[in-house]
């Protein structure tokens, strides 16, 4: 099955600096490449994502990256502020037209200082 | 538009004792729906989904079960709940029909159970 490994753990920056967060994969058959942010007590929340036909995608501050050959992707966050503090998860999945199963990796926790 | 609900959003049990969490979609028909749990500073481990009514896929074997009754209903169960049951159980769902079919997935608020 996929294996999703997601590196750091923390993350600590000073508001207004960039942050970035990389993940690899190991089932070259994934196609979906989602992130989610997770703020304390609260439900994961879809904030950006990349199919496995594109290699870049931005959302004002955010943007992900896609590296297929090498199995990585990455997100960007850029002139960060202190509510993107939370934890932040990568997932990859393969979608088909009836089923669509995520692998999580194990989460970042960005604390954006002042 | 469509939503999530999850239900109770907090719960404390005794082991040994029963388990039904509730999730219900709002604004979507023929959704597939999943279960997943998250231990304490942990990621998100799928434990079931379905793709339809009485259709249930279980990725982990384990002490738990789920059923779909209705079509945007999803409920998880428990005969008799262990200590290692205690967690974050989430559920989601993502559309596949029409102008909505789509790969993302959508969580719901979440139930936070607790195994005394």
């Amino acid at each position: 099955g996929e294996n999703v490994e997601q590196h750091p753990s923390t993350l600590s920056v000073q508001e207004g600096d960039s942050a970035v967060i990389k993940c690899t994969y190991s089932d070259s058959a994934s196609n979906y490449f989602p992130w989610y942010k997770q703020e304390l007590g609260k439900g994961p929340q879809l904030i950006i994502d990349i199919r496995s036909n594109v290699g870049e995608k931005k959302d004002q501050r955010i943007a992900v990256t896609l590296n297929k050959t090498a199995k990585h992707f990455s997100l960007h966050i850029t002139e960060t502020q202190p509510e993107d503090s939370a934890v932040y998860f990568c997932a990859a999945g393969l979608n088909t037209g009836t089923a669509s199963k995520l692998t999580f990796g194990t989460g970042t926790r960005l604390q954006v200082t002042l | 538009s469509q939503t999530i609900h999850q239900w109770p959003a907090t719960l404390v049990q005794p082991v040994g004792s029963p388990l039904s969490l509730e999730c219900t979609v709002e604004g979507t028909s023929n959704p597939n729906l999943y279960w997943y749990r998250q231990a304490a500073g942990r990621g998100l481990q799928l434990l079931f989904y379905s793709v339809g009514i009485g259709q249930i896929s279980s990725e982990v074997p384990q002490n738990l079960s789920a059923s779909r009754p209705q079509d945007r209903q999803f409920i998880l169960s428990s005969k008799k709940l262990l200590l290692s049951d205690s967690g974050f159980y989430l559920c989601a769902w993502r559309a596949t029909r029409g102008a909505l079919s789509s790969y993302e997935q959508y969580f719901g608020p979440g139930t936070r159970l607790t195994v005394t």
